[in-house]
């Protein structure tokens, strides 16, 4: 079967670096994207991995390593605004977009 | 540009009823994937249609059906609803195969009695 893993809550405080964690076993790999959902809201395109390594934008940066089917979403100088849910999806081998079940992320201040 | 939108935005129905609901791409996407969301869960894939044909179907029965029209814009409908229906429907439109430019219309909020 495919499976995304994801923790399901972290908290972190405003100001810091939190890092949020996804692994993943699917049929294929094809991408791993980084989404962000506000409560009620739809999900936003954050981040695409396709290759192995670091991408980074702005303040969010997202690190792949296919070999090992992990990646990270990294999120420095945390504002509240980035209270959020935060999913991992892994397009697979027929295209599909399988996603995990998100990391409600809460920012103290 | 609107982005993508949805209509409606919330609706309620009863146990063995039909809905339909509607999507209207970003302008220039000719791609829509249809999602469903429960609470607290991701989206899982229903399916997705280009050039008016369904090319892809994710793990949902054959109650779940849907149609894309020339002008690109998607129809999602779902028959004999259960309680289990009830969750957030999301549509998502992309340019073809240019999975990164995918966007998240607000979603139609579905609420099966």
């Amino acid at each position: 079967g495919q499976n995304i893993d994801q923790p399901t809550e972290m908290t972190a405080t405003e100001g810091a670096i939190v890092q949020i964690n996804c692994t993943y076993q699917t049929s294929g790999f094809n991408g791993l994207f980084w989404y962000q959902q506000h409560a009620g809201e739809a999900p936003t395109f954050l981040s695409y991995n396709v290759l192995d390594g670091l991408e980074e934008k702005g303040r969010f940066s997202s690190f792949l390593s296919r070999s090992k089917g992990y990646s990270y979403l990294l999120l420095k100088e945390l504002q509240m605004k980035d209270s959020a849910s935060y999913l991992c999806a892994v397009l697979d081998s027929n295209y599909q977009l399988i996603w995990g079940a998100g990391t409600k992320l809460i920012i103290k201040p | 540009d609107a982005g993508v939108t949805q209509s409606p935005t919330h609706l309620i129905k009863t146990r063995g009823q039909q809905v339909t609901l509607r999507c209207s791409p970003k302008s220039g996407h000719d791609t829509v994937s249809w999602y469903q969301q429960a609470l607290g869960q991701g989206p899982q894939f229903i399916f997705q249609y280009y050039e008016e044909e369904e090319r892809q179907r994710g793990n949902f029965p054959d109650r779940f059906s849907g149609h894309q029209f020339p002008n690109y814009s998607s129809e999602l409908n779902v028959n004999a609803l259960l309680l289990g229906d009830s969750a957030l429907y999301l549509c998502a439109s992309s340019k073809n195969r240019e999975w990164e430019t995918q966007y998240f219309g607000p979603g139609t909020r579905l609420l099966v009695l």
